[in-house]
């Protein structure tokens, strides 16, 4: 089993331009989850979805949607980039348990 | 609003010391706690769960407290090991987990 994996593993784009990251997981999880890290802060949730179809907004969801149309992956979007974007991304899943997996991030930098 | 208080400054220990990080929170009532390592470069990776109703989880050399009236929980490695060294994630939850922005722990040889 691969878990969690999330492409690409780093980026630079230039303000305004748009990217997609890709996160996918092969263990079947219903839950799963975008976070981003920045330094001096917790992990912060942009968004989630509890199954196949579904998202919902997290802690900090302005400038990026997501969406869910299999089971095995999350996508998310930026449409025009901002600075203030610049960050580590984390995808995450979970089955019913709570424990939360995480991938191993992707590094953006918006200039 | 809900608020993570994890320290800020590194800890650093001797190896084979008893290590304590510790978490805060305020302004809700979580109903389980979880613990997770981070590596650099990586992301975080679960270590423990507890529950409101428990006060001690262990496995192996790591142990948590869960003091709900103090709004606390306590993380310790006994015997370090210079391989412990990490940053270490709080994460309290009631609906969703909310995580702390973690203490970086380096055990020295």
């Amino acid at each position: 089993n691969a878990g969690v994996t999330q492409t690409p593993k780093f980026r630079v784009l230039k303000t305004g331009q748009s990217m997609t990251l890709l996160c996918a997981q092969d263990m079947n999880h219903e839950y799963m989850y975008w976070y981003r890290q920045d330094p001096g802060m917790g992990l912060r949730l942009i968004h989630y979805s509890v199954g196949e179809g579904t998202t919902a907004k997290g802690e900090v969801p302005d400038g990026y949607n997501v969406s869910r149309l299999k089971k095995q992956n999350f996508l998310l979007g930026l449409e025009s980039a901002a600075p203030s974007q610049t960050s580590v991304y984390f995808c995450a899943s979970r089955a019913g348990a709570i424990e939360q997996f995480f991938g191993p991030g992707t590094r953006l930098t918006v200039l | 609003s809900q608020k993570i208080e994890q320290n800020s400054e590194a800890l650093n220990i001797q190896e084979g010391k008893t290590a304590t990080l510790t978490c805060n929170y305020t302004n809700y009532s979580p109903a389980y706690l979880q613990w997770y390592r981070q590596d650099p470069g990586r992301g975080p990776v679960f270590l423990l769960l507890i529950r409101e109703n428990e006060k001690e989880k262990r496995k192996e050399r790591l142990k948590v407290t869960f003091d709900t009236t103090l709004k606390q929980s306590l993380f310790h490695i006994t015997a370090s090991q210079p391989a412990d060294s990490a940053t270490y994630l709080c994460a309290p939850a009631y609906n969703k987990l909310i995580f702390g922005a973690g203490t970086r722990l380096a055990v020295h040889p």
